[in-house]
């Protein structure tokens, strides 16, 4: 069964770094698009990051040059390094496979306060 | 960046009736590579539409996607209890891949 699992949130002060984990079972990260999409309390759907099969990378606008995606085939992990957070930067935090995304995962909440 | 508006922002209809949800790009999505999601509260979204017109395994039939180039359009036969929900439409055309702010379906 095709499962991804979100971890690594938690609450930071801001200006302060996560990593969050995807760990796939199920499927091969390298062969998949996995994306993250976050979502702040009560409000919509935010699309983060993608990681294509070939390696690419792309980020909304608002996370270039703070948030990284990068993928362990080892492990079948992705991961987002998210640097220099902000308050805005609180939500839930989801990572999805596929071309769209069609299986995500539960999330997991980063909390960015003082 | 390719910006979509959803209308209308909320929907208000009683069980059996036809929903028609609207999404509108900034410009054309190519490929037609427009995505429609569902989400209830507390969970996950669920992804229904790809494509602008396949439906996802699993996904009912009442489920339609239609359109191409700016407008396109998801709409639910007749609704089930289940259906009231969030709706969100995404394209995956070009980065970066952008929602829309979404569809409120509610019980009138």
């Amino acid at each position: 069964e095709v499962q991804l699992v979100e971890s690594g949130g938690g609450l930071v002060q801001p200006g302060g770094s996560l990593r969050l984990s995807c760990a796939a079972s199920g499927l091969t990260v390298s062969s998949n698009y996995i994306s993250w999409v976050r979502q702040a309390p009560g409000k919509g759907l935010e699309w983060v990051s993608v990681i294509y099969i070939d390696g690419s990378t792309y980020y909304a606008d608002s996370m270039k040059g703070r948030f990284t995606i990068s993928r362990d085939n080892s492990k079948n992990t992705v991961y987002l390094q998210m640097n220099s957070l902000r308050a805005e930067d609180t939500a839930v935090y989801y990572c999805a496979r596929g071309f769209p995304a069609g299986r995500w995962g539960q999330g997991t909440l980063v909390t960015v306060s003082s | 960046e390719i910006v979509l508006t959803q209308s209308p922002g909320t929907l208000s209809l009683s069980p059996g009736e036809r929903a028609t949800l609207s999404c509108r790009a900034s410009e054309s999505v190519s490929s037609n590579y427009l995505a429609w999601y569902q989400q209830k509260p507390g969970q996950a979204p669920r992804i229904l539409i790809y494509g602008a017109s396949g439906r996802a395994s699993g996904i009912p039939d009442r489920f339609s996607g239609s359109g191409s180039g700016t407008d396109f359009t998801l709409t639910i036969s007749r609704l089930e209890p289940e259906d009231f929900a969030v709706y969100y439409c995404q394209q995956y055309a070009s980065s970066p891949w952008t929602f829309g702010q979404g569809t409120k379906v509610e019980i009138k």
